[in-house]
């Protein structure tokens, strides 16, 4: 498989609930981002690492909580949230921070209920 | 405060004929630039590039200009192809000064070529 892959590619569930989506690269990549996209709005940048290290967390509500295990893994933990999350996520990567050229997933479209 | 914005939210254009996609941005600490495009219920692919060093970069059928006197960016697409039809996203990022990495998107215009 090549690329970067996301699961699940769409996700229902409670307000209660905790889920995870999971992101997978192929790519040799280091960097690894998350971004939200709501409707009507530019993608929001959520999540930076490299190297497996977070560089930068955009003000995400701690509801949202990243991991990144290796490189080429990236998970995003869900827990207790609201309607208005509801968007499509979108994980990306590159090869260094800074280079510019991120290669997107195809995304996990989510509904908070 | 958006600092790359997408003023054109649709466009339509004929088969055969040239596509113009707008792009205006605030940061002039920007510095690379780029355009993606999005077919629904995938992820955005990366389609060209430009760096603030060039005023024009060329793929194919793809051209990006740079106006960075004006903070503007085009893509222009000839001819257009009724499978260039999507959503087409413009970025950018501020290399030179920050290594985060950060990309600032616009909203993004949905493209349809009419065939």
């Amino acid at each position: 498989e090549t690329g970067v892959t996301q699961t699940p590619r769409h996700l229902v569930m409670g307000m209660t609930n905790k889920k995870s989506l999971k992101c997978e690269q192929h790519l040799g990549h280091n960097a690894m981002y998350w971004y939200k996209q709501s409707a009507k709005k530019p993608l929001e940048l959520m999540f930076v690492y490299n190297f497996k290290e977070q560089t930068e967390n955009n003000s995400v509500p701690s509801r949202f909580s990243p991991e990144c295990p290796n490189s080429s893994h990236l998970f995003l933990h869900l827990h207790t949230l609201q309607p208005e999350d509801s968007a499509l996520y979108l994980c990306a990567s590159s090869q260094d921070l800074g280079l510019g050229t991120q290669y997107f997933g195809p995304g996990t479209r989510l509904t908070v209920l | 405060d958006q600092q790359v914005k997408q003023n054109s939210p649709s466009l339509s254009v004929q088969e055969g004929r040239i596509s113009i996609l707008n792009c205006d941005y605030t940061n002039s600490m920007f510095d690379y630039f780029l355009w993606y495009k999005k077919y629904p219920a995938e992820g955005p692919t990366f389609l060209i590039s430009i760096s603030s060093i060039k005023d024009k970069n060329e793929d194919g059928r793809f051209t990006v200009f740079l106006n960075k006197s004006a903070k503007h960016l085009s893509l222009h697409i000839v001819p257009s192809q009724p499978g260039d039809s999507a959503v087409y996203f413009c970025a950018a990022s501020a290399r030179s000064s920050s290594n985060t990495g950060k990309l600032i998107f616009g909203q993004g215009t949905t493209l349809q070529v009419k065939p």
